[in-house]
């Protein structure tokens, strides 16, 4: 079964808003991690947020993680017709052998 | 060349026939992976491998075969196709420095577009 369910599943916004996709999960995690994908192609990891961090950045992106809702956010500001993609979190946690497993994604559009 | 090549990148194929799919990756990491995609239900994990001798089944490994044939190579077979495995399938690859769950960071190839009629 899914451990992370993405919210919203579809997302259309102007270039210059910001974008908020949310990530649930139901088990308590170690690390949970966001990836994008653009159409067709191969996933990109994006950024890792370990479970004793409840923020994180790397550039336009902002990660926060949430252990006691079991939930994690990905917000993309000032966002591009470029960021145009797939996002998706995946996490693993103890007793999964190393797995790691992924989300729905949210399909984010990001129109000129 | 790509860190992580899979072969081929589309195929049609007919129900009931053998299909390979191939991945190699220049990485150097141990670990490889496979995972299906499929519309609206994200990517599912099908076998993984942590080693050369160590492979493991994923969630949905049902129909599904795969060898190590060395570190850099990691195939995925369909003994007897069927159509319900139409999907986009992906190889993946990590190091094995980070050992706590989830640390794992994930590098792609660009993926086998899979049809069966």
């Amino acid at each position: 079964s899914q451990q992370g369910e993405e919210d919203p599943q579809a997302l259309s916004i102007q270039e210059g808003e910001n974008a908020t996709m949310n990530c649930s999960y139901k088990t308590s995690i170690n690390n949970l991690q966001w990836y994008r994908q653009n159409s067709g192609r191969g996933l990109v990891h994006l950024i890792l947020i370990r479970s004793n961090e409840r923020e994180k950045h790397s550039g336009r992106l902002r990660v926060t993680l949430d252990t006691s809702k079991k939930s994690s956010s990905l917000l993309i500001t000032a966002s591009r017709a470029a960021d145009t993609a797939s996002y998706f979190c995946a996490t693993g946690w103890d007793n999964q052998g190393g797995k790691l497993i992924f989300g729905q994604g949210t399909e984010l559009s990001v129109k000129p | 060349d790509a860190d992580v090549t899979q072969t081929p990148r589309n195929r049609i194929t007919k129900t009931g026939k053998r299909i390979m799919l191939e991945c190699s990756q220049t990485k150097g990491h141990d670990r490889m992976y496979w995972y299906r995609q499929d519309p609206g239900l994200g990517l599912r994990l099908i076998y993984y491998s942590f080693d050369v001798k160590d492979i493991n089944k994923g969630e949905i490994s049902d129909g599904y075969s795969v060898s190590r044939q060395a570190q850099a190579k990691f195939s995925l077979s369909l003994e007897s196709a069927i159509p319900n495995q139409t999907a986009l399938y992906f190889c993946a690859t990590s190091d094995s420095a980070r050992s706590a769950a989830g640390a794992n960071v994930l590098t792609f190839g660009a993926g086998s577009r899979l049809t069966v009629l």
